[in-house]
């Protein structure tokens, strides 16, 4: 079954700074979704990547997909109090393209 | 359109006690999921549903289980109720029809404790 990693498990950063949160897969990646958690609320899609070397971005944060395709990282610039809440990759397997999900990175940004 | 809806929000059962948490989507999608997500974790895979009248087991199904009768609703039930389920459930829902990758989209969630 495939295992996807996500480092760091939590981060803090002051308010403008950049930061990476980074997701490994145990396999090759068909399929990599990224989103967002806030504390009691559901998921809120981010970004998908398919394509190894792709790069997608959406307003501050862009993710990429590597090569390799077990890869993918997201980076937040010049993050703001409302990029904190808990991120979460997760890649599709199986006949009903269901996820496996990383644990999460939790991130707080001080103001 | 409302998305995916759960009901309820919280919970609390005693142990042995039974429940179902419902699930309604209204975007006409045929795969529909369920997940847990214990604290500090990622989602978990309960059971999922590729179609009315066609489920499946996830990684975790053990004292759940499912039933797909419409397109609409995909209800979970758990029977004998144990602390080891104290958890949020997700339920979330995708267009399979139309091929290519597409997201997931997800509820609210439910928040139960089992004492």
């Amino acid at each position: 079954s495939q295992e996807l990693e996500q480092s760091p498990q939590s981060l803090i950063v002051q308010e403008g700074k950049n930061l990476t949160i980074n997701c490994t897969s145990s396999k090759t990646l068909y399929g990599l979704y990224w989103y967002k958690q806030k504390y009691g609320e559901g998921l809120i899609f981010l970004m998908m990547l398919q394509k190894g070397g792709e790069e997608k971005s959406h307003e501050k944060i862009t993710a990429k997909l590597d090569e390799k395709k077990q890869q993918s990282s997201l980076h937040i610039t010049a993050s703001q109090p409302s990029h904190a809440g808990i991120y979460l990759c997760g890649a599709e397997s199986g006949s009903a393209r269901q996820l496996t999900f990383g644990s999460g990175t939790q991130l707080t940004v001080l103001p | 359109n409302a998305g995916v809806t759960q009901t309820p929000k919280f919970r609390i059962l005693k142990i042995g006690q039974s429940m179902t948490l419902q699930c309604t989507q209204d975007m006409n999608h045929n795969y529909m999921y369920w997940y847990r997500q214990d604290p500090g974790m990622g989602l978990k895979l309960i059971y999922y549903s590729v179609g009315a009248g066609i489920t499946d087991k996830g990684e975790v199904p053990n004292g759940y289980n499912v039933s797909r009768s419409t397109t609409e609703d995909f209800p979970l039930r758990l029977e004998l109720a144990a602390p080891s389920q104290t958890s949020v459930y997700f339920c979330a829902s995708r267009d399979g029809a139309s091929g290519g990758y597409n997201e997931q989209f997800f509820g609210p969630g439910t928040r139960l404790t089992v004492l």
